[in-house]
């Protein structure tokens, strides 16, 4: 069955460096893979996504790396900054029917100043 | 303004009462979704909808039931609700052909003692 999940609960950063937070996922027919953040108090934010027939992707500070031969997925934030600090969940999106989205458990990022 | 509003922010009930938690938006998507959020288990989806007249139940739907009553309108109802329904609720909405890119509300925090 879909199984979406983080290898570490807690990440810890110092201010300045860079983050990489880590996902496994375990079905192969998703489409597409996204990361969320979540803020204190808020909703999930949409961060960026990558389609399953690409391995790397930017944004602004962000990049998003699929191994599909492993099922892993991470999400690499340079410069690592205050406002950083959030709740970060991997997604998979299925590829059939209702296209349905299964969210992963969190990883916790800290960013010390 | 929220692009997509939840109310209420925060409720506190009892067992064997009826609740309801209400979302609107104003993004003008068709898709609109109800997911359950505990510490530890990220996010499951409970019902979901891609216009008025189709909505879906999700993994955890036992317990809640939805009602569409437009676009722009999307009701979560716990008939009787129970102590283990206590969580924090969002709504989301998508654009049809990009439902990996949710836009969430910023939740109900509901208490069952």
């Amino acid at each position: 069955g879909e199984s979406v999940g983080l290898h570490l609960p807690t990440l810890s950063v110092q201010e300045g460096d860079n983050s990489i937070i880590n996902c496994a996922y375990s079905n192969s027919a998703s489409d597409y893979f996204i990361w969320y953040k979540q803020e204190s108090g808020k909703g999930p934010q949409f961060i960026i996504d990558i389609r399953s027939n690409m391995d790397k992707r930017q944004g602004q500070r962000v990049t998003v790396l699929l191994n599909k031969t492993v099922k892993h997925l991470s999400l690499q934030i340079a410069a690592t900054q205050p406002g950083d600090s959030a709740v970060y969940f991997c997604a998979e999106r299925n590829s059939g029917g209702y296209q349905k989205v299964t969210f992963g458990t969190g990883t916790k990022l800290q960013v010390i100043p | 303004d929220a692009d997509v509003t939840q109310t209420p922010r925060n409720r506190i009930t009892k067992t064997g009462k009826r609740i309801m938690l209400e979302c609107s938006q104003t993004k003008g998507h068709d898709r609109m979704y109800w997911y359950r959020q505990d510490p530890g288990l990220g996010l499951r989806l409970i019902y979901y909808s891609f216009d008025v007249k189709d909505i879906n139940k999700g993994e955890i739907s036992d317990g809640y039931s939805v009602s569409r009553q437009a676009q722009a309108k999307f009701s979560l109802s716990l008939e009787s609700a129970i102590p283990n329904q206590t969580a924090l609720y969002f709504c989301a909405t998508s654009e049809t052909g990009s439902a990996e890119k949710l836009f969430f509300g910023s939740g109900t925090q509901l208490s069952v003692l």
